[in-house]
């Protein structure tokens, strides 16, 4: 079965500091697919990246980074410089296959890491 | 262009009480999806669709039934509403592409609670 584990349940960092969030996936898939969002204490959730099985170049957008190895299951998230606005809880997601054909599957998600940057 | 909208915003209901929540999008999306989020336990799909007319059951579907009649609209519905379906309840939709999952772009939410 699909699982995914954000092991760290609440973060607390000082402004400018790097943060790295750790996801770790199960799944018997060999094609899938992971994603992270990030949802603001506004309540709404922002989606991030998406990032096929296949692909396991790390992947740099501004100060946030990703990096996904297979071999340990992993794929973790960083941000750089860390501000206030980054302040949110993220979430890992791993999507299955529905069927076959490769068409959209169940996103199950991480119970999510709460990040707390100060000022 | 809205994206995913959700009505309503928030809701009070009493037990036994019944109440549908309607999602709708402008994306021209083919799938779907229903999510609950309780604290800590993340977002659990409760239905889901593939197109119009089709819907099918998550992980969590006992106590909800939906319906999708128009390709831009998926309604949750709760016949006889229990304190455990208090809950933050989202909305989303993605394209379907024949690749491989597209990704989900989610409404603002539905906070229910049931007392």
């Amino acid at each position: 079965a699909q699982k995914v584990t954000q092991a760290q349940t609440e973060i607390s960092v000082v402004e400018k500091e790097d943060v790295t969030l750790d996801c770790v996936y199960e799944t018997r898939d060999t094609t899938y697919y992971l994603f992270w969002y990030k949802q603001p204490p506004s309540g709404e959730l922002v989606f991030l990246i998406r990032r096929n099985s296949f692909d396991e170049q790390n992947e740099i957008s501004g100060r946030y980074s990703w990096n996904f190895q297979k071999s340990t299951s992993s794929f973790n998230f960083t941000i750089t410089a860390s501000q206030v606005v980054d302040s949110a809880v993220y979430f890992c997601a791993l999507s299955d296959i529905l069927g076959g054909g490769g068409s959209q599957g169940n996103l199950i998600f991480g119970k999510g890491t709460k990040l707390s940057v100060k000022p | 262009n809205a994206g995913v909208t959700q009505t309503p915003k928030f809701r009070v209901l009493k037990t036994g009480q019944s109440m549908t929540l309607l999602c709708a999008q402008d994306m021209n999306h083919e799938y779907m999806y229903w999510y609950r989020q309780d604290p800590g336990m993340g977002l659990r799909l409760i239905h889901y669709s593939v197109g119009e007319g089709t819907t099918a059951k998550g992980e969590v579907p006992d106590g909800y039934n939906v319906s999708r009649l128009k390709k831009q609209n998926f309604l949750l519905g709760l016949e006889s509403a229990a304190p455990s379906q208090t809950s933050v309840y989202f909305c989303a939709s993605s394209y379907a592409l024949t690749g491989g999952p597209d990704t989900q772009y989610f409404g603002p939410g539905t906070r229910l609670t049931v007392l």
